[in-house]
Order: structure tokens, then sequence, then C-alpha cells
């Protein structure tokens, strides 16, 4: 089974200031992703890559497949951007997913 | 369009009791997908649809989860003599292909299951 690991689990930042967070896994796969969870469960897709790099509006996913290693960066943060960040990794038609983020953005 | 709807989103059993959980997903979405999420954790695969094949089934915890999405389309998470371990968020996923290279996958609200 993959091991999905997720770094930091608690983070608070100051509106504006730039977010990484990092995720790795231990075995090979066939798609990463990036999900946000709100309070109350809602979760929604950011982003879904196998290779480089994917950039939408303030939020940037990067994947090294060799290193098995991605990262979620979030540029100029804002209070909004407050949530769950999951991680979750693809292979053999499951999902494995990380413990998430707890991201706080204060204004 | 409308999204996954999940029912009830909240549910209240007492132990020993049987419980029905609801998924309609994305109108013709082919892949469906159950999630346990225990409070503080991240959600933990239970079984994945294609169609109305059950393919993978391995995530289900004991023999008293069982799950089917006998048409294609709206599926049924089924739990027998609830146990309070079973307290936790059931989600529910689809997308709109087969799962040969992980597609984005769309989320229900979730049902939040209390087991007293």
């Amino acid at each position: 089974k993959n091991e999905v690991e997720q770094s930091p689990q608690n983070l608070t930042a100051q509106e504006g200031e730039f977010i990484t967070i990092n995720c790795s896994y231990s075995v090979g796969i066939s798609a990463l992703h990036w999900l946000q969870q709100h309070p109350g469960g809602g979760i929604v897709s950011l982003f879904m890559l196998s290779s480089g790099k994917k950039k939408h509006g303030r939020l940037i996913a990067t994947i090294n497949i060799q290193e098995k290693h991605s990262s979620l960066h979030i540029t100029a943060s804002h209070p909004r951007d407050s949530a769950v960040y999951i991680c979750a990794a693809f292979s053999a038609r499951q999902l494995t997913f990380g413990s998430g983020t707890q991201l706080t953005v204060l204004p | 369009g409308a999204g996954v709807s999940q029912s009830p989103r909240y549910k209240v059993a007492k132990r020993g009791q049987d419980v029905a959980l609801r998924c309609d997903p994305i109108s013709g979405h082919v892949s469906l997908f159950w999630y346990q999420q225990a409070l503080g954790q991240g959600p933990e695969f239970l079984t994945y649809f294609q169609n109305e094949a059950q393919l993978d089934k391995s995530g289900l915890p004991s023999d008293r989860f069982f799950a089917e999405r006998p048409e294609g389309s709206v599926s049924t998470l089924k739990i027998q003599r609830t146990q309070q371990e079973d307290s936790a968020v059931y989600l529910c996923a689809s997308s709109d292909r087969g799962t040969s290279i992980g597609e984005t996958q769309y989320f229900g609200p979730g049902t939040r299951l209390l087991v007293l």
C-alpha cells in the first residue's frame, strides 16, 4: 500500500505570505492529486498532475517523480485560503490520501 | 450542472442498527468511489465502481459494509450492525471516465455518521 505523508500538519501564515505544503509518497504512482477541504467536509479538487508543474491563479503544484515528492505553493496568501489541503496519490485504481495540512491565513 | 449529492447529510444511529447512505454522482460519470474519513484524518478508500461493476472493494473494513450501484448511476453504501468505530464522514466521488490514469474526482458533501 502507498504511504503518503504531508508536512507540515498545521501552518499559520500572515496574509500575503508565500506558502509551501509538501507531500511525499512511497510507491510509484500514475497521478498525484491536490485537494482542498473546507470546514463541513466539502472537498474540491485543485490539481491532478503526473509530471512537471501546473498553475491555476495563485496556486502552483509541482511534482518530482524520481524523488516521489510533490509541493503545493500558494502565492500572496489570503484568509479565504484557510482550509485543509490534502494530497492523494493514485495507483492501482486507488487514491491514498495524506492526513492533510491545516492552513490558517491571518489578516 | 448539479454536482455529486449525498443523503442524508447527517445520520445518528444506535449501535447495532443498519444504515444506508446514498450517493448521486454527476450524470454520466462512469466511475464512483466511496471513502471513509475519520475525524482529523484524511479520507480512506473503501470501494470503486465502474458503471455497475464493483471493481475494487478492498478498502471495505468488514463484511458488515456493502455497496451497490445496480444501474450504474446512484450508489448505496450499507452498513449492517453499526459499531461505534463506524462513526465517520462517508464521502462519495465520481469521475467521468475509467480510472486507468486517475482522472479528476468530484466529491460530494459527505454523510456524517455518528453511532451511539
